[in-house]
């Protein structure tokens, strides 16, 4: 079966605009999670998603993010007004309730200039 | 506060020798623990995971031992082959997925031939 997929696989947009990042996770899986890699660093969390609810929106780095699932599968993050310091590995996960193995897509790499 | 740690950006092994990867957590509330390995371009492909009941885990080439008291957990490769050089992270859970996991940055494995 199909794995999570991610689009795009890069993007490369100008300080001050907006960009959406999609994410497909597996089929059947109800959790999905957002996590974004800068450079040298470690996963940071963003939010997760049981269904379309996202309980805990803190991990947002500001008020420029949001993300939003419809109909319990896709899942977009949108970044609002991007700054040089948003340019990171965006990633996308997934699992079955109550599992704790997550399955991650290829990333998407954002690049702010 | 980094939570999770992995204090050695990279380790060099030869092929055929055991690889020890090495990790430190501080909160007291993980009670699940995870090892990703990724290469580049592409995102982390779960490995194993283990339970805080537990205190070993196997799957074939690699365990995972896990030392609550001391708070450390380690990957043990054995033996090492040359598609295992990747990097690899440390993940831990807090018991619920709102949480998301929270990764250390990562050690770079490299095999030598």
């Amino acid at each position: 079966g199909a794995g999570v997929s991610q689009s795009p696989s890069n993007k490369v947009t100008e300080k001050g605009k907006d960009v959406e990042l999609r994410c497909d996770p597996i089929s059947g899986h109800t959790a999905l999670y957002w996590y974004r890699q800068s450079l040298g660093q470690g996963l940071e969390f963003l939010i997760y998603f049981q269904g379309n609810s996202a309980p805990d929106k803190s991990g947002l780095p500001s008020d420029r993010f949001s993300a939003e699932r419809t109909g319990g599968s896709v899942s977009t993050l949108t970044i609002q007004r991007t700054q040089q310091e948003d340019s990171a590995v965006y990633l996308c996960a997934s699992s079955v309730r109550d599992y704790y193995e997550q399955y991650f897509g290829p990333g998407t790499r954002l690049t702010v200039t | 506060d980094q939570q999770v740690k992995q204090n050695s950006p990279s380790l060099s092994v030869q092929e055929g020798r055991i690889s020890i990867l090495n990790c430190d957590y501080t909160n007291s509330m993980f009670d699940y623990f995870l090892w990703y390995k990724k290469y580049p371009a592409e995102g982390p492909t779960f490995l194993i995971s283990i339970s805080s009941i537990k205190d070993k885990n196997e799957d074939g080439r690699f365990t995972v031992f896990l030392n609550k008291s001391a708070k450390h957990l380690s990957l043990h490769i054995v033996p090492s082959q040359p598609g295992d050089s990747a990097v690899y992270f440390c993940a831990a859970s807090g018991g619920g997925g709102a949480d998301g996991l929270t990764f250390g940055k990562g050690t770079h494995l490299i095999i030598q031939p």
